[in-house]
């Protein structure tokens, strides 16, 4: 099984509410990424979990908390987002943290966020 | 600003021809990927070169690497409508710990 899933594939949420985008992959991966993309633009790392220990956090606001509460899942919990927080949300795996070995990562097909 | 940079921005050719994108970056690297994304969709890893590399083949996918120009190039041979996305190079860099940045992307249209 080499998919990464996203849930949900679409979400609209207003600037008070609270939600939370989840992935999940079986691949044994132990490295998890979020990323966030704006049309016509290229993914941007926010968050890299290593071991389930958060490692990089790309000085990303409060209101995205990462979360991974197993080796399969990652979650990002969203709260009193701004309308430019609108965007693709990527989640992506790879087998180790990246070293100078390299690794390939796998992505999930996205959460398209519209926060109104 | 991104590490890598590509051109063209955007290239549109016939099926059958081949299609050569570029991509340029700054610091020194691990090593470079290449993906494909279609439409809005998340990203299909297509090819990897380490910096002791200088060239690396996978179907009708050849990657070089010249690291003395800091610079790329992914040739895609006999295209086709289905090669039609954007295409993505990605650099590893060690900034305290490894992560990935992505190019600014080539746009290809591939017209049947």
């Amino acid at each position: 099984d080499t998919e990464v899933t996203q849930t949900p594939k679409h979400l609209v949420m207003g600037m008070t509410n609270k939600k939370s985008l989840k992935c999940e992959q079986h691949m044994g991966h132990r490295a998890m990424y979020w990323y966030k993309q704006k049309a016509k633009k290229p993914p941007e790392l926010m968050f890299v979990y290593s071991y389930e220990k958060l490692s990089i956090n790309e000085s990303v606001p409060s209101r995205f908390s990462p979360e991974c509460p197993n080796s399969s899942l990652l979650n990002l919990h969203l709260h009193a987002l701004q309308p430019e927080d609108s965007a693709l949300y990527l989640c992506a795996s790879s087998q180790q943290r990246e070293g100078p070995q390299g690794r390939e990562q796998y992505f999930g097909p996205g959460t398209r966020l519209t926060v109104t | 600003s991104q590490q890598g940079e590509e051109d063209p921005q955007a290239l549109s050719i016939q099926e059958g021809e081949n299609a050569t994108m570029n991509c340029s970056y700054k610091t020194s690297i691990n090593n470079l990927q290449w993906y494909r994304q279609n439409s809005g969709r998340g990203l299909v890893h297509l090819i990897l070169i380490r910096s002791n590399e200088r060239e690396k083949h996978s179907g009708r996918l050849r990657v070089t690497l010249d690291t003395s120009k800091k610079s790329s190039s992914l040739l895609i041979t006999a295209s086709r409508a289905a090669d039609t996305a954007s295409y993505f190079c990605a650099t590893a860099i060690n900034t305290g710990g490894f992560k990935t940045i992505f190019g600014a992307g080539t746009r290809l249209f591939v017209k049947a």
